[in-house]
């Protein structure tokens, strides 16, 4: 248990489907981040949010599309996906985002289980 | 281009004996580097850190040195168990007011009894 919970664990939606991921930390951090895990390629930022103002969105399509109502919920709206986009989601948060005044260990950031999606 | 490289795809030790597994990474203005463990159908768990102030950090069976001359950093798993059996990813932080960590593709390693 880390902290940070993801809904669902698994989806499988068609192209023509509206879903939402939804994600929710405990620990009292006030960044969320969205990533993706697609098969043997590193980890990629997709949004950022900090204090529940968007930061980052690191050239994500705009059929993903993200929603942060409070510090401590994140939500990734799907809607006419496509099959490349079938991959591991990951929702994270961490205490700070980048370079707090909480030192190092401010930076970690904590990772939930993971949505597994499949779009057929 | 991949800024954290971990160049071993896949290692496989002997229970008891040491895992090494590697990291290099290409930027010098990262200043803080983690290191993650993921088990198959689960998100990453943080296992340890290291800022670029230290060279060596130390958390029970798990170490990890920095050696930043190199750009190198490594963790080491003594001794190796069955149960750290999983893939490891090392990312980094940047210290330019960027809050993007960088990840490696990963290391999967396999401990065998």
């Amino acid at each position: 248990e880390t902290g940070v919970t993801q809904t669902p664990r698994h989806l499988v939606m068609g192209m023509t489907n509206k879903k939402s991921l939804k994600c929710e930390q405990h620990l009292g951090h006030n960044a969320m981040y969205w990533y993706k895990q697609s098969a043997k390629k590193p980890l990629e930022l997709m949004f950022v949010y900090n204090f529940k103002e968007q930061t980052e969105n690191n050239s994500v399509p705009s059929r993903f599309s993200p929603e942060c109502p409070n510090s401590s919920h994140l939500f990734l709206h799907l809607h006419t996906l496509q099959p490349e986009d079938s991959a591991l989601y990951l929702c994270a948060s961490s205490q700070e985002m980048g370079r707090g005044t909480g030192g190092f260990s401010g930076n970690t950031i904590y990772f939930g289980e993971g949505s597994w999606l499949t779009v057929v | 281009d991949q800024q954290v490289k971990q160049n071993s795809p896949s290692l496989s030790v002997q229970e008891g004996r040491i895992s090494i597994l590697n990291c290099d990474y290409t930027n010098s203005m990262f200043d803080y580097f983690l290191w993650y463990k993921k088990y198959p159908a689960e998100g990453p768990t943080f296992l340890i850190s290291i800022s670029s102030i230290k060279d060596k950090n130390e958390d029970g069976r798990f170490t990890v040195f920095l050696n930043k001359s190199a750009k190198h950093l490594s963790l080491h798993i003594v001794p190796s168990q069955p149960g750290d059996s999983a893939v490891y990813f090392c990312a980094a932080l940047g210290s330019s007011g960027t809050y993007k960590y960088i990840f490696g593709t990963g290391t999967r390693l396999k401990v065998l009894a």
